[in-house]
């Protein structure tokens, strides 16, 4: 399909496991974003990167959370020892543009990661 | 800092009826973007509209209509005639030039038929 896509698209873990939530942006997309959509709020920027350059991180939780883009395409978010905590929807979303600061972001559907 | 306030958590309408979605931002920033998102069930965010600062023009979309007022800091959302596939979670959101999105809390939207 044209848009992003996202999978899983439902991810149950125990605590303690390693989890990986992959993101497929739009071919061609500069940059590319992820962040954390807690249960009835808003989504909360957590790394950009623009082609395989990860230029902002400092929106993730903490250093169990790392990002990738290795290509500057496809993009692998991994939560180390998850928490309950981290129960949440992860959003990806690209931008044709490499200036984050202007352009519309196109979502992906998200994984909706449960924590037990 | 930069804050987006949606004070309006729920609402609930009648089918045809006109409903506005309320969006107060904070920002020190004399340029920057303004958004609005429509997030259905399916959970996947739908881009809406994009302000920039020096643009106060309001902006009309066949049902949808945004009015920007830079003096009251909002970027107020109205549906005309809404439907029930209107019905979502509706945010609002603030791009300071090179900086991230702030996202509001949503509101929800029902659109009873």
């Amino acid at each position: 399909g044209a848009g992003v896509s996202q999978s899983p698209r439902y991810k149950v873990a125990k605590r303690g496991q390693d989890v990986a939530l992959r993101c497929d942006p739009i071919s061609g997309h500069v940059s590319l974003f992820w962040y954390q959509q807690a249960l009835g709020q808003g989504p909360e920027f957590l790394t950009y990167f623009q082609n395989e350059a990860q230029l902002d991180k400092s929106g993730l939780p903490s250093d169990r959370f790392f990002a990738e883009r290795p290509e500057g395409s496809v993009s692998t978010l991994k939560i180390q020892r998850t928490q309950q905590e981290d129960s949440a929807v992860y959003l990806c979303a690209s931008s044709p543009l490499g200036d984050r600061g202007t352009y519309e972001q196109y979502f992906g559907p998200g994984t909706r990661l449960t924590v037990t | 800092a930069q804050k987006v306030t949606q004070a309006q958590t729920e609402i609930s309408v009648v089918e045809k009826e006109d409903v506005t979605l309320d969006c107060v931002y904070e920002t020190r920033d004399t340029t920057y973007y303004l958004f609005w998102y429509k997030q259905p069930p399916s959970g996947e965010l739908v881009f809406l509209i994009r302000r920039n600062s020096f643009d106060e023009q309001n902006e009309i979309s066949g049902r949808y209509s945004w009015n920007f007022q830079k003096s009251t800091s909002s970027f107020n959302f109205t549906i005309t005639a809404s439907q029930v596939v209107d019905s979502a979670v509706y945010f609002c959101a603030l791009l300071n030039y090179g900086q991230n999105f702030v996202f509001g809390p949503g509101t929800r939207l029902s659109v009873l038929p």
